[in-house]
């Protein structure tokens, strides 16, 4: 089972958008709603900002949202802030009570 | 609010057994609903996903993992564990504990980290 596969960076400007791109397979990503995406500052904990695809929790900004076409899963992260910086990885489920994982990008607000 | 926390020895020696315990404090791991993950992290790269455990006992294992892991709950103390048989340096990574509902993480523990060496 490969990992799904993320750009290792992305960039942007304060203000500007980015979009981060998670690609599966018909067997995971393509073949499920339960994508989930996660922000991971340095030396802490991953948080959920995305889950099914595109859904919100509760406290996390309406900046980010997320998408879904096909075998790959999108964040985009709207009006970038200083604070956005960080890692993410998505995670998608993949059948018969099996979760995989992507392998993380690094964001940088320029 | 679920709160998770990891505790265990920071170093073991090759060949032996990595031991760590979550801790969960706000919710009951009895009450079903979620499903009891552990997850590592490489120094500088992605996660793995290592396995879960639901309230019943039932456990589901990494195929990769499967033959050196054990995951299992100890309700009394709402806690639930990760055991690693004969580890390598390759099992030097942070481990976090985490709660799996419809198949995301919806809370995590902060890490620990284990280093394998003698």
């Amino acid at each position: 089972q490969s990992a799904l596969t993320q750009p290792p960076s992305a960039s942007g400007s304060p203000g500007q958008s980015v979009t981060i791109s998670c690609t599966g397979t018909s067997g995971d990503v393509g073949g499920y709603k339960y994508v989930s995406w996660y922000q991971q500052h340095l030396g802490k904990a991953p948080k959920l900002m995305i889950y099914e695809v595109n859904k919100r929790p509760s406290g996390v900004p309406d900046r980010f949202s997320g998408s879904k076409s096909g075998n790959t899963a999108s964040l985009t992260v709207s009006g970038l802030q200083a604070e956005d910086e960080a890692d993410y990885f998505c995670v998608s489920y993949a059948g018969i009570n099996d979760l995989i994982f992507g392998g993380g990008t690094k964001l940088t607000v320029l | 609010q679920v709160q998770l926390q990891e505790s265990g020895p920071g170093l073991v020696t090759p060949s032996q057994t990595l031991s760590l315990t979550c801790t969960v404090s706000g919710a009951s791991i009895n009450s079903g609903g979620y499903y009891w993950s552990w997850i590592r992290q490489h120094p500088g790269r992605g996660l793995d996903w290592i396995g879960y455990i639901y309230y019943s006992g039932s456990a589901y294992y990494n195929p990769s993992l499967k033959s050196r892991i054990t995951i299992s709950l100890e309700t009394s103390k709402n806690q639930f564990s990760l055991r690693v048989s004969s580890v390598t340096a390759a099992d030097t990574a942070v481990y976090f504990c985490a709660g799996v509902r419809n198949w995301r993480f919806d809370y995590w523990g902060q890490g620990a980290l284990v280093t394998v060496s003698s």
